[in-house]
């Protein structure tokens, strides 16, 4: 079975530009998280979508939204880029959110990451 | 707020050997997961061990266990015989629990602690 995937691999943008990045989860899971990871940091959760409504943001400005489709795919996108928004962002997979995501059902799977350079 | 944190930035084990990543957090929660996770020099977060906060015997996977002491808040990672595979960042992670069952999804992540196993 696939894993997670993200594409692109690799973004460059320039400040106050735009950028949408894209996630597919492993087939089943219904719940989409996203992360950012800056260099040399744990990652920090920026948002969690589960059947395609919002359970979760993180502490990051509204230039950060995201949206999760039918298909439980998941976009983020990022506005008005700054140099700190570089980083690897994450996306991760669940099977279930809420009361149901007990034992494994919680765990997340991790995609390979877009790095994401502003310059 | 739940934090998480990783006091040894950088260690290094013979091959082999075993060694011992140290995680404290902090909570105010009853019911909550830990988790270990190993991110190689390739990017791709992979979940070493997990466990949950109510079960009281430490969680072991092959290789990997965990010294889990909940009244401390510590959840150190036991690497034995050590393999040159082993050769990566590894994050500690939390993840809060729903009252009655089930969690809330997102992950709080130490800072890691990047390990190097020399041959």
């Amino acid at each position: 079975d696939a894993g997670v995937t993200q594409s692109p691999t690799h973004l460059i943008k320039t400040r106050g530009q735009h950028v949408t990045l894209r996630c597919s989860p492993i087939s089943g899971h219904k719940s989409v998280s996203w992360y950012q990871q800056v260099l040399g940091q744990g990652p920090q959760f920026i948002f969690q979508y589960y059947e395609k409504e919002e359970r979760g943001r993180g502490n990051f400005p509204d230039r950060f939204s995201a949206r999760q489709f039918p298909n439980y795919s998941s976009e983020l996108n990022v506005n008005a880029l700054l140099l700190g928004d570089s980083a690897l962002y994450l996306c991760a997979s669940s099977l279930k959110f809420g009361w149901y995501a007990d034992g494994p059902y919680n765990e997340q799977f991790f995609g390979p990451g877009t790095r994401l350079t502003v310059l | 707020a739940q934090t998480v944190t990783q006091s040894q930035p950088e260690m290094s084990v013979q091959e082999a050997e075993t060694v011992t990543l140290s995680c404290t957090y902090d909570t105010s929660e009853n019911n909550y997961y830990l988790f270990w996770y190993k991110q190689p020099p390739s990017r791709q977060m992979i979940l070493v061990i997990r466990q949950e906060a109510y079960k009281q015997q430490n969680a072991t996977e092959n290789r990997f266990s965990v010294n889990f002491q909940k009244a401390a808040k510590s959840f150190s990672l036991k690497i034995s015989d050590s393999q040159l595979g082993d050769t990566a960042m590894y994050f500690c992670a939390f993840m809060k629990g729903l009252n009655y069952g089930g969690s809330q999804g997102n992950l709080i992540f130490g800072k890691g602690t990047k390990l190097s196993v020399k041959p």
